[in-house]
């Protein structure tokens, strides 16, 4: 099993609603990642669990908030958000963590459209 | 500042023809390179990878080369097919203390002409 699964594919959530966001590995990965993609731009990391830990935080606002309830499982919970929130979500995971973690590639999963209203 | 540049957006080849997509880099920290491919409505996937102790890495059909003094690095993709056709992302990463992320270019968008 090579696959990072997210759920949903896609998502319309007003600026009032609470979703959530769920990525799945299970490829023993020790390291795992929430990236923002806008159209045309590379993926933006907005952050790093490594051995279930929150271990980067990339200055992202506080209506996003990443849980990882265990090795295999990392959800990102949406608050309050703006249209400009509106993206691609994208989940990654990479064998190595800590020092190790960009020595490893990262395997993406689909990704989420989020679109908000 | 971009720390990593890919500065043609898009690059059209013929089938059976090589692409050759570069990418630049102005970190001298970084010391591991990573080419991926994404298409349209799908995450990105890992291709090659590369070393800063190597200068070329070949997997199939795919060839990476690392000039680390002229900071610049291509993939190469002999022959071409058109299922190549995607969106190609450079990344790097500084391997050194506290530095955890993928450092990703804007993308080159390949289309191979059947």
């Amino acid at each position: 099993d090579t696959e990072v699964t997210q759920t949903p594919k896609h998502l319309v959530m007003g600026m009032t609603n609470k979703k959530s966001l769920k990525c799945e590995q299970h490829m023993g990965h020790r390291a795992m990642y929430w990236y923002k993609q806008k159209a045309k731009k590379p993926p933006e990391l907005m952050f790093v669990y490594s051995y279930e830990k929150l271990s980067i935080n990339e200055s992202v606002p506080s209506r996003f908030s990443p849980e990882c309830p265990n090795s295999s499982l990392l959800n990102l919970h949406l608050h309050a958000l703006q249209p400009e929130d509106s993206a691609l979500y994208l989940c990654a995971s990479s064998q190595e963590a800590g020092r190790l973690i960009g020595r490893s590639e990262a395997f993406f999963g689909q990704g989420t459209r989020l679109t908000v209203v | 500042d971009q720390q990593v540049k890919q500065n043609s957006p898009s690059l059209s080849v013929q089938e059976g023809r090589i692409s050759i997509l570069n990418c630049d880099y102005t970190n001298s920290m970084f010391d591991y390179f990573l080419w991926y491919k994404k298409y349209p409505a799908e995450g990105p996937t890992f291709l090659i990878s590369i070393s800063s102790i190597k200068d070329k890495n070949e997997d199939g059909r795919f060839t990476v080369f690392l000039n680390k003094s002229a900071k610049h690095l291509s993939l190469h993709i002999v022959p071409s097919q058109p299922g190549d056709s995607a969106v190609y992302f450079c990344a790097a990463s500084d391997s050194g203390a506290g530095s955890y992320q993928l450092t990703f270019g804007k993308g080159t968008k390949l289309s191979v002409i059947p």
